[in-house]
Parts: structure tokens; sequence; C-alpha cells
């Protein structure tokens, strides 16, 4: 079975840093290159960040360009988000996905980010 | 980096026809077959409808279609059904190699 499992969602103070994961099982991983996509409370899917399938390369929005790091263990079959200098406006669930050439298949079942005082 | 356009809500009887509309720019949308449909209900993750304008994924319904025209993508909804009422969302790559999302579209059944 496809599946992505995401992890190390959490409740963090402005200014903090958090570390997400992403799972990967039941596809060839170290082939698809991997994105972060965030969706605030009742609003849209915004897209974060991707990396390229073996992590030479990395692309991210400019509203976390600078904060956020995307990187990959495809030992472990794993994706992940350091995420620094959160903000409120960082607030969201966030999915991981897979992008096997232009579209997002695999998603995750995403994990909570809380940013608050 | 800004969000594709799409209308807030859209409406239909069981049976009928609606069409989304997504429309974007020369840098995204118009600039490249890369465009992606996803349809998300309440407390779900997103499941991709459409992708490369107007091809289906195995195991999606034959009643969605799209299509382009210039900055402009579509989806297409026949035989509207109470089970497609959800959330739809665009997606296209970009000419900066990032993608951008619609600013997504509330389907209702009537």
């Amino acid at each position: 079975e496809v599946q992505l499992v995401e992890s190390g969602g959490g409740l963090v103070q402005p200014g903090g840093s958090l570390r997400l994961s992403c799972a990967a099982s039941g596809f060839s991983f170290s082939n698809y290159w991997m994105h972060w996509v965030r969706q605030a409370p009742g609003e849209g899917l915004v897209w974060v960040a991707r990396i390229t399938h073996d992590g030479s390369g990395a692309n991210y929005a400019d509203s976390v360009n600078g904060r956020f790091i995307i990187s990959r263990d495809n030992a472990k079959n794993t994706l992940y988000l350091q995420m620094n200098s959160l903000t409120v406006e960082d607030t969201a669930l966030y999915y991981c996905a897979g992008v096997p050439v232009t579209w997002f298949d695999p998603w995750g079942q995403g994990t909570l980010v809380t940013v608050s005082s | 980096q800004s969000a594709l356009t799409q209308p807030a809500s859209v409406s239909g009887s069981p049976g009928q026809s609606i069409t989304i509309s997504c429309t974007g720019t020369s840098s995204d949308i118009g600039g490249y077959n890369y465009v992606s449909w996803y349809q998300q209900h309440p407390g779900k993750a997103p499941k991709l409808m459409i992708y490369d304008v107007s091809n289906r994924p195995s195991g999606v319904s034959i009643r969605f279609s799209g299509s382009k025209s210039g900055n402009t993508a579509s989806l297409i909804i026949s035989g509207l059904q109470a089970e497609d009422e959800a959330d739809y969302y665009c997606s296209s790559f970009t000419s900066s190699h990032t993608y951008v999302f619609g600013t997504g579209t509330k389907v209702t059944v009537l």
C-alpha cells in the first residue's frame, strides 16, 4: 500500500523551531521529487517547498524562503522540513506529497503545526 | 507567486454538468501543460483527479474531465452526484520552477 505518514507537528511559540518528518512506504521514494504543501485552518492549499529525487536541489515559496529547509534521507525513505523563526502565519496542516512527474500523488494525511504564545 | 484564481463556489443539481475555472498567467498555466486538479472532502487529504491538463488517473470517474485555453484551465464534472460535493483545487507548475495552487472552489450538489 502506498503511504505517506507525517509527524512532528505540535504547538510552538512564535520565533521557535519545529522539524516535520514524512515516512514513505509502498512506492519508490528515491524516484520521486517530494513536496510540502500546507493548509491554514479553513483556507486553501499553499505550496511550500520541493526537493529533487536525490536531494541535490530544492525550491521554496517566498513566504518561507530563508526560514524553512527541506531535506530527505532516501536510505530511510523519509522527507523532512526544518522550520525556523516560526510566525503565527505558519499555523497550518502540513502535507507531504510525492510528485512522480508533474502532479501531486500520493499525499499524506498531514500534521498540524500551531504557532501561538 | 499569487494563487491561481478560482470561483469560490459552484453548484448544480444531480445529473447536471458544472465547470470550474482556474485562471493564471503566462508564467504558469499559459506556459505549461502541467495543470492538475484535486478533490478534497472535509477532514481528508487532497485526491488527484486530473493531471497534465486533461489526463485522468486510474480509478477516477470518467465524469471528470479537464481542458485548457490560454491562461485558463477548466475542470468539468458531468452527471453531478452527491459524492462530488467537496472542495476542488487546481495547481500549475511555474516558470520559477515552483508550483502554485488555486484559491479553491466549493462544489455544492443541490
